[in-house]
């Protein structure tokens, strides 16, 4: 299958820093990636969904001020967490596709802890 | 708001017994998959089956679904330790950018 790289896979940060985390599809043009955040033993919300060239569609209750979303180019989306507090210490996973909009493939995941 | 159920939250078997899991889901799809995860992890597709499909296999795994009563059910046979992991359904819809929404997951737990 695809793969999706996800960088960093642990980051720590201070509190009211911002932290970027990217995610790649290495071998297929993602026209779309996701992003979703996963608090301990329980399921992925998604955030949003960023096409690549246009701005990003946040879900309900997502700030998009907070949470920066960025597509670029088919192969790599970013999310940058700003001004980041410890209640935004979660895992988060991107999961990217390609035009057929058949399976998502998803990143390893990126472990942020705001100190 | 989350689309999946899944049933049982956790489950604890055997090595060698099969493990089944459920996933109800709310609104009209496009497909359904199931997915894996490992403590700490990302998620492994591991099938996919589509609205107009009843049953799909693949290895150990059975997928089934049931359109008309909105819901699907994992079987693993033959359980290994290796199996131990988060489940998770995760549906897509008929709209947009097709985006998935995932259940609450199984944790499955394999006993050697």
């Amino acid at each position: 299958g695809a793969v999706v790289s996800q960088h960093p896979s642990r980051v720590i940060c201070k509190s009211g820093t911002s932290v970027k985390i990217e995610c790649r599809s290495l071998d297929f043009q993602a026209t779309t990636m996701f992003w979703y955040r996963q608090f301990p033993k329980q399921s992925l919300m998604l955030m949003a969904t960023s096409n690549e060239g246009s701005k990003a569609t946040y879900e309900q209750g997502v700030e998009k001020d907070k949470f920066l979303i960025n597509h670029a180019s088919l192969t790599l989306s970013t999310l940058t967490v700003t001004s980041a507090h410890p209640e935004d210490s979660s895992f988060y996973i991107c999961s990217a596709r390609d035009f057929r909009n058949t399976e998502a493939f998803f990143g390893q995941g990126t472990r942020l802890t705001v100190v | 708001s989350q689309q999946g159920e899944e049933d049982p939250q956790a489950l604890s078997i055997q090595e060698g017994e099969n493990a089944t899991m459920n996933c109800s889901y709310k609104t009209s799809i496009n497909n359904l998959q199931w997915y894996r995860q490992n403590s700490g992890r990302g998620l492994v597709h591991l099938i996919l089956i589509r609205s107009n499909e009843r049953e799909k296999h693949s290895g150990r795994l059975r997928v089934t679904l049931d359109t008309s009563k909105k819901s699907s059910s994992l079987l693993i046979t033959a359980s290994r330790a290796a199996d131990t992991a988060s489940y998770f359904c995760a549906t897509s819809l008929y709209q947009g950018a097709q985006k998935l929404v995932f259940g609450q997951g199984t944790r499955l737990t394999i006993n050697p």
